[in-house]
Order: C-alpha cells, then sequence, then structure tokens
C-alpha cells in the first residue's frame, strides 16, 4: 500500500541556514511524487514535482529535492531560508490513477531571525 | 477570476444538520478532489470524481455524499453533521489523474 512519512513534526531553523525536510514513501511501482506548501490559512501550493528523468527537480522559490529510489525518500532542501518560508510543508506520493495520491502528515517550519 | 474557489470560507453549524460545501473551478479539469485536514493526520481524501456524473469513495468517505452534475463543481454535503467533522475542507482539482493538484482556500467548519 503506498504511504507518505515525514517524520519531522516541525523544525526551526536560523534565517539563511541552509534546509533540508525529510521524506520517505511506500510505493509498488515507480512513484510521482509532490512537494507542496501551505501558508497560514490557505490551501496548498505545488512546490515541485518528480515524474520521470533527472532525479534531482527544481521547484520554485529556490527549493529542489531528490528522488533517490534506493532509499524510498524525496527530501526538499533549500540553501537558504527566508522568513517567508515559515509554514507547512507536504509530501505526496501518487502514480498512474494518481486520484489516490497519498499525503504526508506535514512538516511545520518555523524560521527564527 | 478564473481558478478554484470554495464557499462558504467560514461555516458554524450544529449537529444532525445539513451542510454542503461548495467548490467551483473555471479550469475545466476532469478530476476534482475533497481532502479534510486536521491536526496529526495531513490531508485526508474524502472523496474524488474523474468526471461528471462519475464519483468514487476516498479514504474517509463516512458521513459525506458528493455529486457532479456539472465538470466545473462538486459540492460536498455533510448528511447530518457531526462534531467529528470538524475540520478544514479542502477542494482540489487535476487535468490528468496523476498530475498536479490545484487546492482552494478552503472551508473551516465548526460542528457544535
Amino acid at each position: 500500500a503506498q504511504s507518505v512519512t515525514q517524520p519531522d513534526i516541525h523544525i526551526t531553523v536560523s534565517e539563511g541556514a541552509s534546509l533540508e525536510l525529510r521524506c520517505n514513501y511506500s510505493y509498488g511501482a515507480t512513484p510521482y511524487l509532490f512537494w507542496y506548501v501551505q501558508s497560514p490559512g490557505q490551501g496548498l501550493q505545488l512546490l515541485l514535482k518528480y515524474f520521470s528523468g533527472d532525479t534531482l527537480v527544481q521547484g520554485i522559490k529556490g527549493f529542489e529535492a531528490e528522488f533517490k529510489r534506493s532509499q524510498s525518500s524525496f527530501n526538499l532542501r533549500k540553501p537558504s531560508v527566508h522568513w517567508s518560508d515559515a509554514a507547512e510543508y507536504f509530501c505526496a506520493v501518487g502514480g498512474t490513477g494518481g486520484f489516490k495520491t497519498i499525503f504526508g502528515a506535514g512538516t511545520r517550519l518555523f524560521v527564527k531571525a | 477570476d478564473a481558478g478554484i474557489t470554495q464557499s462558504p470560507r467560514y461555516k458554524i453549524t450544529e449537529t444532525g444538520r445539513q451542510v454542503t460545501l461548495m467548490c467551483h473551478q473555471t479550469w475545466s479539469h476532469s478530476y476534482m478532489f475533497w481532502y479534510r485536514q486536521d491536526l496529526g493526520h495531513g490531508l485526508r481524501l474524502i472523496y474524488y470524481s474523474a468526471a461528471a456524473d462519475i464519483t468514487d469513495k476516498g479514504e474517509v468517505p463516512d458521513g459525506y455524499v458528493v455529486s457532479r452534475s456539472k465538470t466545473e463543481n462538486f459540492p460536498l454535503t455533510l448528511e447530518s453533521a457531526t462534531r467529528s467533522q470538524t475540520s478544514v475542507y479542502f477542494c482540489a482539482s487535476s487535468g490528468l489523474a496523476q498530475e498536479t493538484q490545484y487546492f482552494g482556500p478552503g472551508t473551516r467548519l465548526l460542528v457544535l
């Protein structure tokens, strides 16, 4: 069965520091992988996605993620965090029949000055 | 304006009452989804629809009813609201089943 695990419920980083949010998935075939961001009081917005090809994908707002099949991971990174990045981040996995996309529980990012 | 909208944005109701949450999208996307978001559970799929008049259950469908008579609308009805249905509800749409989902701003529902 599909599943997504985001091991960190919340993370605090200093502004300007690097960021890595972890995501592990379980899926029986080649997954479609997504990272979404949710600002307070808002809906979710796509940051980036991986369907196939280059395992390092670039997204909006300077984020990137790397698909590692051997580790069943799709970690999100940013080299330098800005205060405006404070939000909740969701990893999601799907495949053919993507209407069964499963979302992780989310990681809330706090940014300190 | 183009996009996906939800109404109402906030709703307070009482147990046993019927409540309908509306979702409208202007992209003519085939797929539409309803999720609920609760602390500690992330997003859970309630129902989805692959096209007009085609709907199917998600992970947590009990107590909810959906319909899709038109491609652009996907209302969610709580037939007899319960306190456990207090949540934030998100509607989303996508052009293809495995493609990016576009989310509405959400409806905050409180059941007293």
